[in-house]
């Protein structure tokens, strides 16, 4: 198993422009999370998901977009990246359970100048 | 609802030293308890998790936790730091129809020669 992939791994973009990060699992899981990570404020909750076809909105959704038409995959989507959107991006997955782990991709590092 | 705190966003020890990082929950239903950690430049990975089997979790690389409900704590502990402890650690709560995990702030450690 491959787990959880997140591509890409470094990514810089200017301002306003767009860009999609992907995430995949191969756990079949039905839970996936978009996180993101900055010094001093842990991991915040973007969007998640139940499911496909479902998705919600998390702690801090606003700029973001995420969509799940597979179980496998949940790209977030930066409709108009600002320089406060650079950050390291965390997808994750887990099973239904409340006991289940929750898995985690290696992470993307987003610069927006 | 469900609520993390983890005491002191940094933890400094020498190598052979007590580790103790501290986390205090708060769930109005018996919850579910993960400690994760986060190696530089990586993403985050289970250490260890409360189940309900045993109040007393072994994980991996020798670290333990222990649940004390009347305390509302499951705070982690290694009996001897070792420099490739030095990390970032993520105590997170889910209880019963939470989807969800919630984290905590993170503990950075710091392991000194």
């Amino acid at each position: 198993n491959a787990g959880v992939t997140q591509t890409p791994k470094f990514q810089v973009l200017k301002t306003g422009q767009s860009m999609t990060l992907q995430c995949a699992q191969d756990m079949n899981h039905e839970y996936m999370s978009w996180y993101r990570q900055d010094p001093g404020m842990g991991l915040r909750l973007i969007h998640y998901s139940v499911g496909a076809g479902i998705t919600d909105q998390g702690e801090v959704p606003n700029g973001y977009n995420v969509s799940r038409s597979t179980t496998e995959d949940f790209p977030l989507r930066l409709l108009s990246a600002a320089p406060s959107q650079t950050s390291v991006y965390f997808c994750a997955s887990r099973g239904a359970r409340g006991v289940d782990t929750q898995y985690f991709g290696p992470g993307t590092r987003l610069t927006v100048l | 609802a469900q609520s993390v705190t983890q005491l002191g966003s940094h933890v400094s020890v020498s190598e052979g030293a007590l580790v103790l990082l501290r986390c205090n929950y708060s769930s109005s239903v018996p919850p579910y308890l993960f400690w994760y950690v986060q190696y530089p430049n990586q993403g985050l990975q289970l250490l260890l998790k409360y189940t309900s089997a045993a109040t007393l979790v072994k994980g991996i690389n020798g670290f333990e936790a222990e649940f004390k409900k009347s305390e509302t704590s499951f705070h982690l502990t290694k009996p001897s730091a070792h420099m490739s402890d030095a990390a970032e650690y993520f105590c997170a709560v889910t209880s019963g129809g939470s989807y969800i995990p919630t984290f905590g702030r993170g503990t950075s450690l710091i392991v000194h020669p």
